[in-house]
């Protein structure tokens, strides 16, 4: 199995910019999860699906965040527009669903707001 | 609500000495619990769990954790350490609403596992 794959691992934008961060859970899978990670505030939680359906969004920092899972194999994040704030490394999971514990993660993007 | 404190921010060992890094968990349920590895600039990496099964368990990379319900600790063991064990680790906790789990995952805030030679 490929695990979860997630694009670009790099991003480098300018304030203001859109940004869009991309991820495809493992096969089967029917939980997927965004995190952020900051050294300020460890790993939170931003919003996660379950058969591509939001479940819990409470995470999302504000309204220049949003999130969509439009099939089983594809998710995005999306910033509009950025800012130096939200410069951190975003991680992708996913599970076998709400009764399966453990989740997958994937590599990660690491964003850079300049 | 569930929460895991892990007790430790930095542990530092010597090659081939062993690795303790503690773990104490917070849950009116029966806790479903999980240790993680992130090596640098890597995603997290699933060591072991437990999940009401025997309380010893065994994971990848010779760690292994022991679940005490008396102390409500989860403490992660290996009996020698390795320079590529240096890491960040996370002690993690399902969350619970009494309904049953929500598929969430309740994360420590880390120890950072030094090895020197």
């Amino acid at each position: 199995d490929a695990g979860v794959i997630q694009s670009p691992r790099h991003e480098v934008t300018e304030m203001g910019q859109e940004v869009t961060l991309r991820c495809k859970p493992i096969s089967g899978h029917n939980s997927l999860f965004w995190y952020r990670q900051t050294m300020m505030r460890g790993l939170e939680l931003l919003i996660y699906f379950n058969n591509n359906v939001p479940i819990d969004d409470s995470g999302m920092p504000e309204d220049r965040f949003s999130a969509k899972m439009p099939n089983a194999s594809f998710s995005t994040l999306k910033i509009q527009p950025s800012e130096p704030r939200d410069s951190a490394v975003y991680f992708c999971a996913s599970s076998r669903g709400r009764n399966t514990y453990e989740q997958y993660f994937g590599p990660g993007t690491r964003l850079t707001v300049t | 609500a569930q929460s895991v404190t892990q007790l430790d921010s930095h542990v530092s060992v010597s090659e081939g000495t062993p690795v303790l890094l503690r773990c104490n968990y917070s849950s009116s349920y029966s806790p479903s619990l999980f240790w993680y590895v992130q090596h640098p600039n890597k995603g997290l990496q699933l060591l072991l769990k437990y999940t009401s099964a025997a309380t010893l368990v065994k994971g990848i990379n010779g760690f292994e954790a022991e679940f005490k319900k008396s102390e409500t600790s989860f403490h992660l063991t290996k009996p020698s350490a390795h320079m590529s064990d240096a890491a960040e680790y996370f002690c993690v906790v399902s969350e619970n609403e009494g309904s049953g789990n929500t598929g969430k995952l309740i994360f420590g805030q880390g120890t950072t596992l030094q090895v020197k030679p």
